[in-house]
Parts: C-alpha cells; sequence; structure tokens
C-alpha cells in the first residue's frame, strides 16, 4: 500500500548508544518530517526537508541530524541517546500545504 | 510563531450522542489551513477533516464537522453520533498558507466513548 514506511516500530537503548530511523514514501511526496510525541505536548517538530537534498531545523533539534537520502527517504539518527530523547517518532510526508501530512506508523524509542 | 491550543486534555461522551473538542490558534496570517488528526490506541495519526482559511463555509465529512471561526481564531471539531470507533486522541493542527514549512499541533484531546 502506497504511503510512509517507519521502521523499527520499538527500540529500546542505553544512554550513549546510537541509532538511525528510517522513514520512506512512495508518493513522490517533496516534503518529510520528523516529529516527537510527549505527553501533554502533542507533536514537535525536529527536522524537516522541504526538497530532496535541503534539511533545515525545527523546534526541538538537539541530539539529532537527519539525512535526506534520496526524494523517498529521510533518516533521522541519535548520535548518543539520552533518556530526555525518549518518546514516539513519527516521520511524515506532504505534497502539498493543503493536503497536510500523511504519517508513518511511529517509532517508540525507550533509553534507559 | 503560530501557537495552537487545546485547552481540554480529556473528554467523554456517550455513545450515539455528540461531542465537541476545542480548539483555538493564534497566528497573524489571514490565509491558513486548520487540520483535525485522530490517533487511536493504534498509534496511527488519521486525518479526520480540513478547513481552508478562506472558505467561509464550515467543512463536514460524514458524522464530523468544524465550527470555523476565524474572528475568534477558533476551530472546533463536532462529532456526531459518537461511536466506540471514535475513542481516540485528537490533535489540531495549523499550517501557514505562506510559508512552505511544518504543521503546528495542538497537545491533544483524549476522548472516551462510553457504551
Amino acid at each position: 500500500n502506497a504511503g510512509v514506511t517507519q521502521t523499527p516500530k520499538f527500540q529500546v537503548l542505553k544512554t550513549g548508544q546510537s541509532m538511525t530511523l528510517q522513514c520512506a514514501q512512495d508518493m513522490n511526496h517533496n516534503s518529510m518530517y520528523w516529529y516527537r510525541q510527549d505527553p501533554g505536548m502533542g507533536l514537535r517538530l525536529i527536522y524537516y526537508s522541504a526538497s530532496e537534498g535541503t534539511t533545515d531545523k525545527g523546534e526541538v533539534p538537539n541530539g539529532y541530524n537527519v539525512s535526506r537520502l534520496n526524494k523517498r527517504e529521510f533518516s533521522l539518527r541519535l548520535e548518543s541517546a539520552a533518556p530526555s530523547q525518549t518518546s514516539v517518532y513519527f516521520c511524515a510526508s506532504s505534497a502539498d500545504r493543503f493536503y497536510g501530512y500523511t504519517f508513518g506508523s511511529g517509532t517508540r524509542l525507550t533509553v534507559v | 510563531a503560530q501557537t495552537v491550543t487545546q485547552s481540554q486534555p480529556e473528554m467523554s461522551v456517550q455513545e450515539a450522542e455528540t461531542v465537541t473538542l476545542s480548539c483555538t490558534y493564534d497566528t497573524s496570517e489571514s490565509d491558513y489551513y486548520l487540520f483535525w488528526y485522530k490517533q487511536p490506541p493504534s498509534r496511527q495519526m488519521i486525518l479526520v477533516i480540513r478547513q481552508e482559511a478562506y472558505k467561509q463555509q464550515n467543512a463536514t465529512e460524514n458524522r464530523f464537522s468544524v465550527n470555523f471561526q476565524k474572528a475568534a481564531k477558533s476551530f472546533s471539531l463536532k462529532i456526531s453520533d459518537s461511536q466506540l470507533g471514535d475513542a481516540a486522541m485528537y490533535f489540531c493542527a495549523y499550517r501557514s498558507w505562506y510559508e512552505d514549512n511544518d504543521m503546528r499541533f495542538g497537545a491533544g484531546t483524549r476522548l472516551t466513548v462510553k457504551p
């Protein structure tokens, strides 16, 4: 099915470990986004990519890096995980502002 | 920067009845888009309804409708004939018409549907 594929769905890391969250969309969307969801805070933007080859910081970029590998793929990397990064992470893509986002199924990350 | 406020952390409704979820936003822009997303326990974010600010007519999608009050910067969601499957977190979101950046989300309202 067409949409946004996000892996893994669950992950437990130890403090200081690194990992990459993968995201791919097959809808030919230009824009892709990474959000984190924390209780009582809604979704907050980490990084976004308006087009292939460009990335920009969002509201909470510290501790993260991203790569827009091609039009389809947008990965999020945690270089040295911290307990404050325990969260649910969502990747999303968008063709146009009118249509809103199509979301991936989310990754629940726990850092111990 | 635009902000979105959902003042009701939790709401409950009896099955088959109607419930309204509130959302207000702060912006200096005249054109923008507003959205309601549903997040069931599966965690998947599902678009419920959208509204263009330049349209005066309130959007409707089956049992879901909005009350868009541009001057008051209010965008409430009405769910009619509530069903057990409507139980979820609901997020209100704002997106600029002018800037090609992100969507701003409220903190969410958890809706419980009682049988």
